[in-house]
């Protein structure tokens, strides 16, 4: 149980386009939805919060216009990318709590997205 | 503010044993999670703590001293496989994860 998907698992866009990242909760339904990137030899920097039909909450520094997030419903969030740069390129993981009274969260396997 | 450490990179032999520290201080403390990630994967859930003291599983085993900030991974009886970067992650007052610098562990044989 507790599995998380991602989609794509890599993607290759050109600067100044825009990419879509989804991220589903398949066996439960996820109370929040978090979004996290990590470069190369380094941790997980968390970009953003999101709870199911409210708006995404943006950690200090992160464009909140440029990486737009949607939870639509308690099964899926979407991170889009806008107008995207080679220094957004990175590797992009998802993670998903599930009831209210547990702290763990549950990641998707990553999108690794290369902005040429 | 929120800080979190670990060495940056331990080695050790196959079939030996490692401990690998995390000292945090944070403004709120719901847990520690340890976490295993092997490079371009997602994390893997290692342990939890929350209260005091040590959690065995397996070959792996994981300590919490909450006055002191402190916490470790033990990780007996070596494999290649172990080879991996192990990420430790405070619950803070809030459900984020506020997680460490990460450890990229090398084990030789």
């Amino acid at each position: 149980g507790a599995v998380v998907s991602q989609h794509p698992s890599r993607v290759i866009c050109k600067s100044g386009t825009s990419v879509k990242i989804e991220c589903r909760s398949l066996d439960f339904q996820a109370t929040t939805m978090f979004w996290y990137r990590q470069f190369p030899k380094q941790s997980l920097m968390l970009m953003a919060t999101s709870n199911e039909g409210s708006k995404a909450t943006y950690e200090q520094g992160v464009e909140k216009d440029k990486f737009l997030i949607n939870h639509a419903s308690l099964t899926l969030s979407t991170l889009t990318v806008t107008s995207a740069h080679p220094e957004d390129s990175s590797f992009y993981i998802c993670s998903a709590r599930g009831t209210e009274s547990s702290y763990e969260q549950y990641f998707g396997p990553g999108t690794r997205l290369t902005v040429t | 503010g929120q800080n979190i450490d670990q060495p940056t990179e331990m080695t050790a032999t196959e079939g030996a044993i490692v401990q690998i520290n995390c000292t945090y201080q944070t403004s709120g403390f719901n847990g520690l999670f340890w976490y295993q990630q092997h490079a371009g994967e997602a994390p893997t859930f290692l342990s939890y703590n929350v209260l005091d003291g040590l959690e065995e599983k397996g070959r792996f085993s994981s300590f919490l001293s909450r006055s002191k900030g402190y916490s470790y991974l033990l990780l007996k009886e070596l494999q290649m496989k172990d080879s991996a970067s192990y990420l430790c992650a405070v619950v803070s007052g809030t459900y984020k994860y506020i997680f460490g610098t990460g450890t990229r562990l090398k084990v030789l044989a």
